[in-house]
Parts: C-alpha cells; sequence; structure tokens
C-alpha cells in the first residue's frame, strides 16, 4: 500500500514569496491533516479535513495560510505571503476513521 | 486540556544498552488513544503503536516494549539491546479515541543518539 506522497521535498524561497505544497493521502483515508514542525518541537496542526470539509482550522494562521482538499482526495497548503517564522517542516497526515493517522515524507521550508 | 510530557529532552546511550523514554500526558478523557512515532534524520514521522485507554496491557515487539500505567498517567517506550538505526526523534501523543474529527496532541519528543 502507497504512503502519503507530499512534494515538493524542500523548498527555499524569500519571505514575501508565495509557495504551495501538495498532499495525496493514504487511499481511501477521508480524514487529512496539515501540520507545521518548527526545529525542535512536535508538530502542530494547522488543519484538519473530514473528506473535503474543513473540521478544525482553529490554529491556521488564515491571513497568510491556506488549504484546499478538492474532491476529497489531494490536497494543497500554500503560503502567501511567507515570513521568515514559517521556516519549518510541513507535514500531510491521512487517516481512515481519525484513528491513526499516517505522515508522509515531509516538505522542508526556508524563508530566507 | 490535553498535553503531553516527555521531560527527557536528549538521551544518549552506546549502543546494546537498554534505554527507557518517558512520557506521561494529562487528559479529562476517560477514553483516549496514546501513541508513540519515531521521526529519523529523514523527516518522516513513523507510527510504532497505538493504545487505547481501556488496554493495560503492556506490550512486547521485537526490542521495543511500550509500559502503560493508567495510575500514574504514563505511556513509557523501551528499547531493549539498542542500535545505532534506533537513534531518531520519538514523540508521544495523546488523542480522542472515538472522534472521526480526533486531534493529536504531540510532546515535544525525545531525541535518541545511540553511539557505536
Amino acid at each position: 500500500e502507497a504512503g502519503v506522497a507530499q512534494s515538493p521535498r524542500y523548498k527555499i524561497i524569500e519571505k514575501r514569496q508565495s509557495v504551495a505544497f501538495w498532499c495525496n493521502p493514504i487511499s481511501g483515508h477521508a480524514t487529512l491533516y496539515w501540520y507545521q514542525q518548527i526545529l525542535g518541537q512536535g508538530p502542530k496542526l494547522l488543519i484538519q479535513f473530514q473528506n473535503n470539509g474543513v473540521v478544525d482550522d482553529s490554529q491556521l494562521p488564515k491571513d497568510r495560510f491556506s488549504a484546499e482538499r478538492l474532491k476529497g482526495v489531494d490536497s494543497t497548503l500554500k503560503i502567501q505571503p511567507a515570513k521568515l517564522e514559517d521556516s519549518a517542516v510541513y507535514l500531510c497526515a491521512s487517516s481512515f476513521r481519525g484513528e491513526t493517522q499516517y505522515f508522509g515524507p515531509g516538505t522542508r521550508l526556508l524563508v530566507l | 486540556a490535553q498535553k503531553v510530557t516527555q521531560a527527557q529532552t536528549e538521551i544518549s546511550v552506546v549502543e546494546k544498552e537498554d534505554v527507557t523514554l518517558d512520557c506521561v500526558y494529562e487528559t479529562r478523557d476517560t477514553t483516549y488513544y496514546l501513541f508513540w512515532y519515531k521521526q529519523p534524520p529523514s523527516g518522516e514521522l513513523v507510527f510504532l503503536i497505538r493504545r487505547n485507554s481501556f488496554d493495560e496491557q503492556n506490550e512486547i515487539s521485537g526490542r521495543y516494549s511500550w509500559n502503560f500505567q493508567k495510575s500514574t498517567s504514563s505511556f513509557n517506550f523501551t528499547i531493549t539491546a539498542s542500535q545505532v538505526v534506533d537513534s531518531a526523534v520519538y514523540f508521544c501523543a495523546l488523542s480522542d479515541l472515538y472522534s472521526s474529527a480526533s486531534k493529536i496532541i504531540f510532546g515535544s519528543g525525545t531525541r535518541l543518539s545511540i553511539r557505536p
């Protein structure tokens, strides 16, 4: 069974630029999550989708971050404009019914 | 509020030593899941184990074992005869048991270094 796929794996941008990350969850997993992991910390949930509806986006900085999950499968997370403090690893995870989350390899973002 | 505490920031041991990673959690829920994830240098979070709050039976999987004690709100992880490949950051986590919209709360992680 294929795992969670994410791209790109690495991205370097300058502040105020925009960036987008893509995630393809495990087939059949209805729930998809985006996390931000700053160096030395545990992952922090940004947004959670159930199919193509948002369940929780309470910690998403909505002035600059946006996410969508069209057709309830793939998802994209966008940052516009990026700030220095957005440098982090962005992890995507999926779960079948919300019990165990399986994570992708992550995208390492560096904002200069 | 839910909280997971991993008091050990970093641990370094020599290969073949046994090592225990501590995890203490707080929750008002009577039913919940506990997890351990491994994050090697490649960055991917690898699922290791899930326990539900009904099942306090300890579990062993090869060199890995987990000790769940509800009385002390702890879910400790022991690696026996450690190997260099065990070097990684290990996260303990907590979530609701029955909600399909459950959120995982992660601890801050313990960085484990195994020296040859």
